[in-house]
């Protein structure tokens, strides 16, 4: 069974840029999350989606946005990236509530 | 608003020695809690999950953890530490109702002496 895949592992970007993160999820779920990984911060949660819905947004300026599709695959958008958008961005999928996140391996980016 | 906090950011235990890493939540609903351990360069691997039925929780690799409510905590145990366990443990809440949200804490990194 294939677990979450997220491309791509690693990105340099310059400020003033956007970027696109993408993740597909386990197959058969449809829940899927997107939290960024920092040293400073820890890990912050950013959106969740539900059969292409938002269901909840974390505390993050509008620069960071994403979408799923109706086959549950997901990405993740930031425009105007900024020196402290530099981070490990983890998404997760679900079946449902409680049965816990199976997290991909990370999309891991510079902004320089 | 819930909140997670993980006591000790370093623990450093002898191989074969008990680990125990501390975990404190603070919610205003039944919470679902989880513990995920990272190794570098990966993503979060679940180690365990409480949701509401036993409030002792066995997981993966030989780690268990104990619901208390009354203490609100659950703390990360393994009676017999190996080296491959060093890597960094975050502990995690979420509430019952609504959107699944995590809320981590800060994490504890885990060093295994030889």
């Amino acid at each position: 069974k294939a677990g979450v895949t997220q491309t791509p592992r690693y990105l340099i970007k310059t400020r003033g840029q956007q970027v696109t993160l993408s993740c597909s999820p386990i197959s058969g779920h449809r829940s899927v999350s997107w939290y960024q990984q920092t040293p400073g911060q820890g890990l912050q949660f950013l959106f969740e989606y539900f059969s292409e819905t938002q269901r909840n947004k974390g505390n993050f300026p509008g620069r960071f946005s994403g979408r799923q599709f109706s086959n549950s695959r997901s990405e993740m958008n930031v425009s105007t990236l900024e020196l402290g958008d530099s981070a490990l961005y983890l998404c997760a999928s679900s079946l449902e509530t409680g049965y816990g996140y199976t997290f991909g391996s990370g999309t891991r980016l510079t902004v320089v | 608003a819930q909140s997670v906090t993980q006591l000790g950011s370093h623990v450093s235990v002898s191989e074969g020695a008990l680990v125990l890493l501390r975990c404190n939540y603070s919610s205003s609903v039944p919470p679902y809690l989880f513990w995920y351990v990272q190794y570098p360069n990966q993503g979060l691997q679940l180690l365990l999950k409480y949701t509401s039925a036993a409030t002792l929780v066995k997981g993966i690799n030989g780690f268990e953890a104990e619901f208390k409510k009354s203490e609100t905590s659950f703390h990360l145990t393994k009676p017999s530490a190996h080296m491959s366990d060093a890597a960094e443990y975050f502990c995690a809440v979420s509430d019952l109702q609504g959107a699944q949200k995590l809320v981590f804490g800060q994490g504890t990194r885990l060093t295994i002496n030889p």
